[in-house]
């Protein structure tokens, strides 16, 4: 069984400071996304990382993959206010049915 | 463009209740669709998906059940909702390669049951 966990739950930082997100997960995949959920809404995508190596990057916020060590980051570059939301990461299986498996979620509020 | 529409936005429902959310995708065929359900301050998890027209695997044993009666067209159902049930309940599509290969959320629906 595929087993996706993020750290840390909850991250309180203070705008213009540099932050990482981790997400391991349990066994081999496909591809790894990165979503962003603002409160009480649905979830938004951030990133699809396909490949050993990938990097992805979309203004402050950069995302890579190493999947020899089953690890993604997500990385906060200056974090600002509008920033902050909840982070998941979520990993497809290794198969036909595109199965997705969401981690917890990373609890994000920047200080102004 | 492709978009995926869910309703209601919002629901109120007694225990013992039935239950039916609808979600419905345009602008693409043959969609893999999936129902997530989302408890207060939590993750997301995995309730059903579907490869296809009458294809539904589940993924937690549990009161709710799951139909795909046409192709895009994607309906969870309950005979009598349980006080656990409450929780966001999202709909999501996933096309082919051209699609870049991601699930596409609708805006959910949001169940309280008391």
């Amino acid at each position: 069984e595929l087993k996706v966990e993020q750290n840390p739950l909850f991250l309180s930082m203070q705008e213009g400071k540099n932050y990482t997100i981790y997400c391991n997960y349990s066994t081999t995949s496909d591809r790894l996304y990165w979503y962003r959920q603002d409160p009480g809404k649905s979830l938004e995508s951030l990133f699809v990382l396909l490949s050993n190596g990938a990097v992805k990057q979309e203004g402050r916020l950069m995302a890579s993959l190493d999947t020899k060590a089953r690890l993604s980051t997500l990385h906060i570059t200056a974090a600002v206010h509008d920033l902050s939301a909840t982070y998941f990461c979520a990993v497809e299986n290794s198969g036909g049915y595109q199965k997705v498996t969401f981690g917890t979620g990373t609890k994000l509020q920047v200080i102004p | 463009s492709q978009t995926i529409h869910q309703w209601p936005a919002t629901l109120v429902q007694p225990v013992g209740s039935p239950l039916s959310l609808e979600c419905t995708v345009e602008g693409t065929s043959n969609p893999n669709l999936y129902w997530y359900r989302q408890a207060a301050g939590r993750g997301l998890q995995l309730l059903f998906y579907s490869v296809g027209i009458g294809q539904i695997s589940s993924e937690v044993p549990q009161n709710l059940s799951a139909s795909r009666p046409q192709d895009r067209q994607f309906i969870l159902s309950s005979k009598k909702l349980l006080l656990s049930d409450s929780g966001f309940y999202l709909c999501a599509w996933r096309g082919l390669a051209g699609y870049k290969n991601i699930q596409y959320f609708g805006a959910g629906t949001r169940l309280s049951v008391l």
